[in-house]
Formats: structure tokens, sequence, C-alpha cells
């Protein structure tokens, strides 16, 4: 059982750079999130997904797209990279919005 | 007023210790609370839910006081693997705010248990 995958693991870009972070969930999970964390922040919700087709804007949104075009995926684009987006992203995944969620084993992204 | 609030430690305590975290929270119209566990450069991994009723699993007990708007967690007979930073989470109630029900994070409490 796979649970939450995300690729890559490592990820350096240089700015002005694009690139889409890989999310994917075999649960059958209905709620999708991607979520970065930064020292002393803790995690904060960029954009989630309460079923294929729809998307909402989390806390920190600003930077970035997704799309949820099946139930198992959930990619997360970066448009132009900016060294203010150099963090670790955290996809996760619940069954509902009520239940507790999944993590994937995080995306680590430097931004030079 | 930060939505969910940790003290960050961190807290050094020896092999066998008790040791307790606590936390509060903002929003009085919160529906679940999780503790999570995060090892260094890892994913957050739930820990236990936390029920109104408080709720133990083994050497942990978890505990809900919904009129204080706290959270507590216990750690009995502390081991070295328990080392981790613990992560009290909050699921806001749906279409309240705008929260949606998203899941709303502490920065987190480091325990490190020395032998």
């Amino acid at each position: 059982n796979a649970g939450v995958t995300q690729t890559p693991k490592f990820q350096v870009l240089k700015t002005g750079q694009s690139m889409t972070l890989q999310c994917a969930q075999d649960m059958n999970h209905e709620y999708m999130s991607w979520y970065r964390q930064d020292p002393g922040m803790g995690l904060r919700l960029i954009h989630y997904s309460v079923g294929a087709g729809i998307t909402d804007q989390g806390e920190v949104p600003n930077g970035y797209n997704v799309s949820r075009s099946t139930t198992e995926d959930f990619p997360l684009r970066l448009l132009s990279a900016a060294p203010s987006q150099t963090s670790v992203y955290f996809c996760a995944s619940s069954y509902t919005q009520r239940t507790e969620a999944f993590f994937g084993q995080g995306t680590r992204l430097t931004v030079v | 007023r930060k939505e969910v609030e940790q003290d960050p430690g961190p807290f050094n305590v020896p092999e066998g210790a008790t040791v307790a975290f606590n936390c509060t929270y903002s929003n009085s119209a919160s529906q679940s609370f999780f503790w999570y566990r995060q090892d260094c450069r890892k994913e957050p991994k739930l820990l236990m839910s936390v029920y109104s009723s408080g709720n133990e699993d083994g050497r942990f007990t978890a505990q809900l006081n919904r009129a204080s708007q706290y959270i507590s967690l216990l750690i009995r007979d502390s081991k070295l693997s328990d080392s981790a930073t613990y992560l009290c989470v909050v699921r806001a109630a749906m279409n309240y705010g705008g929260s949606q029900g998203n899941l709303i994070f502490g920065k987190g409490t480091k325990l490190s248990v020395k032998p």
C-alpha cells in the first residue's frame, strides 16, 4: 500500500524556472492538499481540493497553481520560481475533510 | 492571537520520565483535534486523534477541554524513540470563516529524550 507518493524528493531550481511537484494517492481519498513548511513557521496550506475538478486556495497560494483532474493525482505547479519558495513541500490526503490526513514524504525545493 | 499555539520547547527529559505538552486553539467552532509526530526531515504522521472524553493509546494520553480551548498530550515512561517534534492540529468547522474545514497546525513542540 503506497499511500501518498510525492516526486521528486529533492529539487534545485533557478529563479524564474517553472516546475511541477507530483502527488498521487492510492487510498481513494477525496480530499487532498499541499502544504509548505518553513523553519519557525509550521505547516501552511497552499491549495486544497475536495474532489476531482474542485480546487481552492489556502493560506499562501500566490505563485502556485493546482489542478485535480483525477481523484488520485494533485500536482502543484510553480509558475516562476523565486527564492522565497525555497521550502519543504508536503502533499496530504484524507478520506474526507473530517478525518485524519496522511502525508507524502515531502519535496525539498531550493530556488537559487 | 495565533490559531493554534504550542510551547516550542525543547523539552529535554531523561528516559522513563513523564512529559506533558499543551496546546491552545482560538477557533471555538473547531471540530476535530489531532496530535501528529514529525521526525527530523520527515513527514508528519498521525499519533492520535483527541476526543472530548479523553483517550489513551499505550503510553500516550490525550485530553481535550472545549470550554478552555485546550488540548494536552501526556507521554509516560519516555523512550529514546519518542524524540521528535509533536504537532498539535485542529480542524476548523466547515464553512467557518472560509476555512472549509482545513487542518490548522501548531508550530510544534520539540522533545528530546536522553539516556
